[in-house]
């Protein structure tokens, strides 16, 4: 079965720090792949997607970014943090090259910025 | 462009009540719909989908029927606990597998 991991679970950071988060997904290639981002109390805002590796889609402009070095790792990254990159981080795979499949995500991050 | 519109919350309830969260959507062509829930501190499970009208999707007592005519699909379980609190969020697929989910609604239940 397919088995999705992010880490570290929580993280306090900086302001100006770096920021390095990683998932994983297992039991499966070629996944779609997915960081949100859901701010205190609000919904879910999609960061970034990649299709592949490499492939990387930005869905709004921000201080962070994304990539994909291997097939089923994605890292979000940030050279500086702000206060407002706090959030709940969320990251989400689905099958590659099938439509109307569900996304499954992982449990998350929860980033504090000081 | 695509969107999804869910009741606003708090919805607060007691234990055994019956539980009814709207959800109305907007995109082009027949989307797969779904949804998902998050209890406090953790990450979105899915709940249920439907891929194509008149589909009725069923999970640990929820239900929710795509309804094209009305282009909604409302979860809806005939008697909740408490360990249902969460909150629920309504979305549908777009391209490349993404998602675009609702504002979310939170349920909270009391004994």
């Amino acid at each position: 079965s397919q088995t999705i991991h992010q880490w570290p679970a929580t993280l306090v950071q900086p302001v100006g720090s770096p920021l390095s988060l990683e998932c994983t997904v297992e039991g499966t290639s070629n996944p779609n792949l997915y960081w949100y981002r859901q701010a205190a109390g609000r919904g879910l805002q999609l960061l970034f997607y990649s299709v592949g590796i490499g492939q990387i889609s930005s869905e709004v402009p921000q201080n962070l970014s994304a990539s994909r070095p291997q097939d089923r790792q994605f890292i979000l990254s940030s050279k500086k943090l702000l206060l407002s990159d706090s959030g709940f981080y969320l990251c989400a795979w689905s099958p590659g090259g099938v439509s109307n499949q569900p996304q499954h995500f992982g449990d998350g991050t929860r980033l504090s910025i000081l | 462009g695509d969107s999804v519109t869910q009741m606003e919350g708090p919805v607060t309830l007691s234990e055994e009540a019956f539980l009814t969260i709207n959800c109305t959507y907007t995109a082009t062509g027949y989307p797969s719909l779904f949804w998902y829930v998050q209890y406090p501190g953790e990450g979105l499970q899915l709940l249920l989908k439907a891929t194509k009208a008149d589909d009725k999707g069923s999970n640990k007592g929820f239900e929710a029927t795509y309804r094209k005519e009305t282009t909604s699909f409302h979860l809806e379980k005939g008697s909740v606990q408490v360990s249902d609190s969460a909150v629920y969020f309504c979305a549908l697929n777009r391209s490349w597998g993404k998602l675009q989910f609702g504002a979310g609604t939170q349920v909270v239940v009391t004994p």
